[in-house]
């Protein structure tokens, strides 16, 4: 069983301001393809999860540039480069290795 | 446009059964591997279960193996989640999920991923 965590569980943000988001899995999700398979959800308020990075690295169709993705093995982070009002919500990590993934606690983003 | 509409959900006592349903439209559901995912308060987001493509595999977390059985029909385009022996714990809102795995190829990466709008299940007295 693969456990993923993240850091912090809670982040208050200022409006154009960056904010980045840590998650760590217990063992490697590099595949010999080279490729990471970790993705980042964020569900906003009263929605469904929604993706946004997958790959590690990939931004999902119709995901603002201002996303980032990076990281390999087990240590993996996404980056807002400037945040904006409707970026509130929670952010989870999930390792997409196992037949069912397991998604990391949840990153509380919300406005200062 | 990719849909997902849940169906089924409500208030049901522990120790009976009931089943959610999804309907699909937008893309061409046979092709796709389907999954169950639940969401508490407690234990955030759990991938519950998951049938190939075909109906032919089928593969289920510890917390609900023999007790829940995920169905789809490619017919109907529907996926199906029969659940039994109900427990309080199993009180969440159920969302059904269409994924396949992101790929690179040709110098493009693609992902498939979309999500219903969740079902609300209360089991209790």
């Amino acid at each position: 069983e693969i456990v993923m965590t993240q850091s912090p569980l809670f982040l208050p943000v200022t409006p154009g301001e960056p904010a980045s988001i840590s998650c760590r899995s217990s063992q490697s999700l590099q595949k010999s393809n080279g490729y990471n398979y970790l993705d980042w959800y964020v569900q906003k308020p009263g929605q469904s999860p929604q993706l946004l990075i997958y790959l590690g690295s990939h931004r999902a169709s119709g995901v603002p540039d201002r996303f980032s993705g990076s990281g390999s093995g087990t240590e993996f982070t996404l980056k807002i480069s400037r945040v904006e009002a409707e970026d509130v919500g929670v952010y989870y990590c999930m390792e997409g290795l196992q037949i069912l993934f397991t998604f990391g606690p949840g990153t509380r983003v919300e406005i200062k | 446009q990719v849909h997902l509409v849940e169906s089924g959900g409500g208030v049901v006592q522990p120790a009976t059964s009931l089943r959610l349903s999804c309907a699909a439209s937008g893309f061409t559901f046979s092709n796709y591997p389907m999954y169950w995912v639940r969401q508490t308060p407690v234990k955030g987001l759990e991938w519950l279960a998951v049938v190939s493509y075909d109906g032919s595999n089928k593969n289920y977390a510890d917390s609900v193996k023999g007790r829940f059985t995920i169905s789809r029909d490619n017919v109907q385009n529907t996926l199906h989640l029969q659940m039994s022996t109900l427990r309080a714990e199993d009180t969440a809102v159920y969302y059904c999920v269409v994924r396949d795995e992101g790929y690179c190829t040709g110098g493009s990466c693609y992902s498939f991923d979309y999500w219903g709008q969740g079902a609300h299940v209360t089991v209790s007295s």
